[in-house]
């Protein structure tokens, strides 16, 4: 499985853009960029993925870099709610492939 | 949709007795995923199941666990006996199809004495 590295922890203040890394340098040209996150006593839940092209949604933007070695997904205001710890996770978009979960980034938001 | 079912929301047991975890996937999904929680391992997959068909259940621990799927909308993963390393945080989820993001129930806090 192709890996993913991320910072152990970040923190923001509310209201203010948050950026979180993700350096993948062993990508590969099949494997999709994937991003959840887990808030606290819940499960993990889906935020947004990506291959190539900037992405964007209801909840984040992905940027990705343009040769794929890394990507940030952006939070553009932090709210409390956004607490959490982010996991960036590299999968094939064809046949099956575990959704493999690292360390990910614990964030902090500051009222 | 109510999304994924777990039950129970937490579960205290004794060494030795036997555990019943409960999970109701989305309605319409065809995958279904067992995940465990621990503050050492992090989130690990024990196990998942494709049209009520256990695939890979490479991560399965041991043979004191056991995952059935007797239909499309009930799993269950049984420990039998548990054991004080089996206190975590087991969580099920479900997708629609190959690739899909997945939907995770709230989870099943285990704790075992």
């Amino acid at each position: 499985d192709a890996k993913t590295t991320q910072p152990n922890s970040m923190e923001s203040n509310e209201e203010e853009p948050v950026h979180l890394p993700c350096n993948h340098s062993t990508i590969s040209g099949t494997d999709y960029i994937h991003w959840y996150r887990q808030l606290p006593s819940q499960g993990p839940e889906y935020v947004i993925h990506g291959l190539t092209s900037n992405v964007n949604n209801r909840m984040a933007s992905l940027a990705i870099a343009e040769d794929r070695k890394s990507s940030t997904l952006i939070l553009h205001r932090a709210t409390l709610r956004d607490a959490a710890v982010y996991y960036c996770i590299l999968r094939w978009n064809t046949g099956f492939q575990k959704l493999v979960f690292g360390t990910g980034t614990r964030l902090l938001v500051s009222p | 949709d109510a999304g994924v079912i777990q039950s129970p929301r937490h579960e205290v047991t004794e060494m030795g007795q036997e555990v019943t975890l409960r999970c109701k996937p989305i309605s319409g999904h065809d995958y279904l995923f067992w995940y465990r929680q621990t503050m050492m391992r992090g989130l690990e997959l024990l196990i998942y199941f494709n049209n009520n068909v256990p695939i890979d259940d490479s991560g399965m621990p041991e043979d004191r666990f056991s995952a059935k799927m007797p239909n499309a909308s009930f799993s269950t993963l049984k420990i039998q006996p548990s054991e004080p390393r089996d206190s975590a945080v087991y969580f099920c989820a479900s997708s629609l199809e190959v690739g899909e993001k997945l939907f995770f129930g709230s989870g099943t806090q285990l704790s075992v004495l």
